[in-house]
């Protein structure tokens, strides 16, 4: 079992919808991470969180905005999102940011963009 | 930026047989991991390494880091049809620095 838990595991979305995806850990960790995933490619990541606050954007289009509430929760605004935002989205955690490395992934959330 | 070159790309192989993988880079990372990914789930972490040279072992998984520092590998061991799945190495520079990831080598087993 995952100790990281992202919700919803699937969402369907219109180009004008606004939704969120969340994620959850209680690991105790600091560092939480939005990554992006397209099919038979490895894990693109988005943003970094350390000690709840933003730490690496990697030039996502703002119509992503994170936000992370506390040390557990992290959030992924969605917002006039395209056909090519769809993707696996993956929320991971680890200790602190960078460290050793070691990334605890959630199972991910599946969004479609029609 | 910094790259991955990870292979083979996929592998198709009888249950029971030895499996082995790797990934090169032009720069230097001082941390190599070593993930599994199974469909519709995110990445587990089989294995890291923190040391060039060292050679480290999960089960029937043994992976080794380079004495360059530049590259790695990974055996798996009398392949079993749960072995099935997408293997991503990674690298990390520094702690100052993202995860790096290779593309992944796509492993199936036909029993």
């Amino acid at each position: 079992d995952t100790e990281v838990t992202q919700t919803p595991k699937h969402l369907v979305m219109g180009m004008t919808n606004k939704k969120s995806l969340k994620c959850e850990q209680h690991m105790g960790h600091r560092a939480m991470y939005w990554y992006k995933q397209k099919a038979k490619k490895p894990p693109e990541l988005m943003f970094v969180y350390s000690y709840e606050k933003l730490s690496i954007n990697e030039s996502v289009p703002s119509r992503f905005s994170p936000e992370c509430p506390n040390s557990s929760l992290l959030n992924l605004h969605l917002h006039a999102l395209q056909p090519e935002d769809s993707a696996l989205y993956l929320c991971a955690s680890s200790r602190q940011e960078g460290g050793t490395g070691e990334l605890f992934f959630g199972e991910g959330s599946r969004l479609t963009v029609l | 930026g910094q790259q991955l070159n990870q292979s083979p790309q996929s592998m198709f192989i009888q249950e029971g047989e030895d499996v082995s993988m790797n990934c090169t880079s032009s720069s230097i990372f001082n941390t190599w991991l070593w993930y599994k990914q199974d469909p519709g789930e995110g990445p587990v972490l089989l294995i890291a390494l923190y040391k060039a040279g060292e050679l480290t072992s999960n089960g029937r998984l043994t992976a080794q880091f380079g004495i360059t520092r530049k590259d790695s590998f990974l055996n798996i061991s009398a392949s079993i049809p749960s072995d099935v799945g997408i293997y991503f190495c990674a690298g990390l520079a520094s702690g100052n620095t993202p995860l790096v990831f290779g593309k992944g080598t796509r492993l199936s087993v036909i029993a």
